[in-house]
């Protein structure tokens, strides 16, 4: 399997549920990123990790909790989430931060009722 | 930091006609440029990228780009658009800095009429 893959593509939960999104890349590079992109809204960087190592969360809410076990995979643990939460998550990585190319995911469809 | 307009929020164009979908950056020092298409409901697919050489790329699907630095524009051009060209297209900027992100556009919505 090839490019960068992420699972499940649909979820649906409640306020109080917890849940998690996997994303996993076959492309042997270093960083990783979580995107959230709301309907009329630009693309929201949430999280990015390089080397395992996160080096950038902007300002997002704790209720959003990443985890990086290896370069490969890249978590997103979702907890008491609000309404305003819906959104495509998308992931993506690439060979390293900066101006390399970043390739995406299929994105996940997240609908908190 | 860099930043990335791209001034037109939808466009419609019919099947057949040439494209351009504009984008403008902002950026001190020399950027990487990158179109990406989004189809509905699915992830970011790059359809091309500038990082340097010669200002006229050409990516996938017979879409091409030219770099104009005195402008600070990346549009992207297609001469014959098919319906299956209809999607969101953002234009994104990535900086040489180790330490910077990408920054992507609002985007903008094609519609293609038969």
């Amino acid at each position: 399997e090839t490019g960068v893959t992420q699972t499940p593509r649909h979820l649906v939960m409640g306020m109080t549920n917890k849940k998690s999104l996997k994303c996993e890349q076959h492309l042997g590079h270093n960083a990783m990123y979580w995107y959230k992109q709301s309907a009329k809204k630009p693309l929201e960087l949430m999280f990015v990790y390089n080397f395992k190592e996160q080096t950038e969360n902007n300002s997002v809410p704790s209720r959003f909790s990443p985890e990086c076990p290896n370069s490969s995979h890249l978590f997103l643990h979702l907890h008491t989430l609000q309404p305003e939460d819906s959104a495509l998550y998308l992931c993506a990585s690439s060979q390293a931060r900066g101006a390399d190319t970043q390739y995406f995911g299929p994105g996940t469809r997240l609908t908190v009722l | 930091a860099q930043s990335v307009t791209q001034p037109d929020i939808h466009i419609t164009v019919s099947e057949g006609a040439s494209l351009e979908l504009r984008c403008n950056y902002s950026y001190g020092a020399t950027p990487y440029l990158f179109w990406y298409v989004q189809s509905p409901g699915q992830g970011l697919q790059l359809l091309l990228k500038y990082f340097s050489g010669d200002t006229l790329v050409q990516g996938i699907k017979g879409f091409e780009a030219e770099f104009k630095r005195s402008q600070s524009s990346f549009n992207l051009r297609k001469p014959s658009v098919h319906w299956s060209d209809a999607a969101e297209y953002f234009c994104a900027v990535g900086a040489d800095n180790y330490g910077q992100n990408f920054v992507f556009g609002p985007g903008t919505r094609l519609s293609v009429l038969p």
